[in-house]
């Protein structure tokens, strides 16, 4: 039982660029979120969903969009990378809404 | 005002000594409220949720007084291993999936 999966671990990106990071569940949780989380600050959502084609917007979805095809897989998608983007991100998952969250282990990435 | 406060800490005590942390939160229609610890550059996992007037797991006790709008955290017989971070985390009534997370109150235990 892997639990919460995020690839990459680490990632650098030139300001502009676009990529994807990974999510995945095996425990079939239909509550999955995407947080980041900045120094001096506490982990604020960027996006979440209550179930595969369902999603909706957090405290910070600006430059970020998802997607949420399957119940296994949960995407964050950065349009154009910025600096203020550099933080660490984490995927997280819940079966359901008084359940604690599952974490993955994270993408640290840095935008230069 | 901050939607859930936390004292960041250092907290340093030596092994088997009792600590507490306390949280508090702004809005008084949060419904539930959970601690989370977090080892130095790795993810949260849930501690303990917490549920009514509180509940206890070992040496972990978690309180609530919606009075007073706080939740706190008891941890006795400390161990090395309990050094980390622990993070207040509040449901604010407007669904699950609005959690707020607190900044987070380190904690070093020493020998």
């Amino acid at each position: 039982n892997a639990g919460v999966t995020q690839t990459p671990k680490f990632q650098v990106l030139k300001t502009g660029q676009s990529m994807t990071l990974q999510c995945a569940q095996d425990m079939n949780h239909e509550y999955m979120s995407w947080y980041r989380q900045d120094p001096g600050m506490g982990l604020r959502l960027i996006h979440y969903s209550v179930g595969a084609g369902i999603t909706d917007q957090g405290e910070v979805p600006n430059g970020y969009n998802v997607s949420r095809s399957t119940t296994e897989d949960f995407p964050l998608r950065l349009l154009s990378a910025a600096p203020s983007q550099t933080s660490v991100y984490f995927c997280a998952s819940s079966y359901s809404d008084r359940g604690g969250y599952t974490f993955g282990s994270g993408t640290r990435l840095t935008v230069v | 005002r901050k939607e859930v406060e936390q004292d960041p800490g250092p907290f340093n005590v030596p092994e088997g000594a009792t600590v507490a942390f306390n949280c508090t939160y702004s809005n008084s229609a949060s419904q539930s409220f959970f601690w989370y610890r977090q080892d130095c550059r790795k993810e949260p996992k849930l501690l303990m949720s917490v549920y009514s007037s509180g509940n206890e797991d070992g040496r972990f006790t978690a309180q609530l007084n919606r009075a007073s709008q706080y939740i706190s955290l008891l941890i006795r017989d400390s161990k090395l291993s309990d050094s980390a971070t622990y993070l207040c985390v509040v449901n604010p009534g407007t669904g699950f999936q609005k959690l707020v997370f607190g900044t987070g109150t380190r904690l070093l235990v020493s020998p």
